[in-house]
């Protein structure tokens, strides 16, 4: 296992709340990302971070926002939670950037839930 | 545009072949991978291929790269009960994009 932990692994909640996911990595990479997956559409960037304080939007960023205070946590934020972004959300890590062929490692994935 | 994509299901038999196949639109894609998901799990990086490459092999996987069709595919020989999972590619330029994933199921 690449040493990335996300929390919660499951959350139910209510439209309209909301939710932080949490990325903890112990590789010390650089990069970090945050996908979902959902059926027909395999996995999608919604932000990723290049290092502390720097972050960027992926291709569904809309209803989410990211924080990087420390070199080891990825936070993601539903600011309202809406039904369509019940999914699958894995983070990822990787010591150098997309496009250089450099080893992108996943979590396990936390499953949420928007009742 | 960018846009990735996989047959959704294989079926085999327990000790043949498996090939999985991809296509993608972007020719400046400079790496071409090969992830495994397993139920419950996160994304295991199997392979990947440098552009300039047209084959590579590693134990049971030989992958192949058609950069003329822009055609990528995955063969796994001997395939195992424990080869069954969901197999995305994905394309490398300046960002990752993957395909909808391919589910492999191993039969005896």
């Amino acid at each position: 296992d690449a040493g990335i932990t996300q929390s919660p692994r499951h959350k139910v909640t209510e439209t309209g709340t909301p939710v932080t996911l949490r990325c903890h990595q112990t590789e010390n990479h650089r990069y970090m990302y945050w996908y979902r997956q959902d059926p027909g559409h395999g996995l999608r960037l919604i932000h990723y971070s290049y290092g502390v304080k720097d972050t960027d939007k992926g291709e569904v960023s809309d209803g989410y926002s990211v924080s990087r205070s420390k070199t080891e946590d990825f936070l993601l934020t539903l600011e309202s939670a809406t039904s369509s972004q019940t999914s699958v959300y894995f983070c990822a890590i990787s010591q150098t950037g997309q496009g250089t062929g450099n080893t992108i490692y996943f979590g396990e994935g936390s499953w949420l839930t928007v009742v | 545009g960018e846009d990735v994509e996989q047959s959704l299901f294989l079926s085999v038999r327990e000790g043949d072949s498996s090939v999985i196949n991809c296509t993608y639109t972007d020719s400046s894609s400079t790496y071409l991978y090969w992830y495994k998901q397993e139920p419950g799990a996160g994304l295991q990086l199997l392979t990947y291929i440098f552009s300039n490459m047209d084959m590579k092999q590693d134990q049971r996987l030989t992958v192949l790269l058609n950069k003329k069709d822009k055609h990528l595919s995955l063969r796994i020989a001997d395939t195992q009960t424990g080869d069954s999972a969901i197999y995305f590619c994905a394309e490398n330029t300046d960002k990752l994009i993957f395909g909808t994933g391919t589910r492999l199921q191993v039969f005896p």
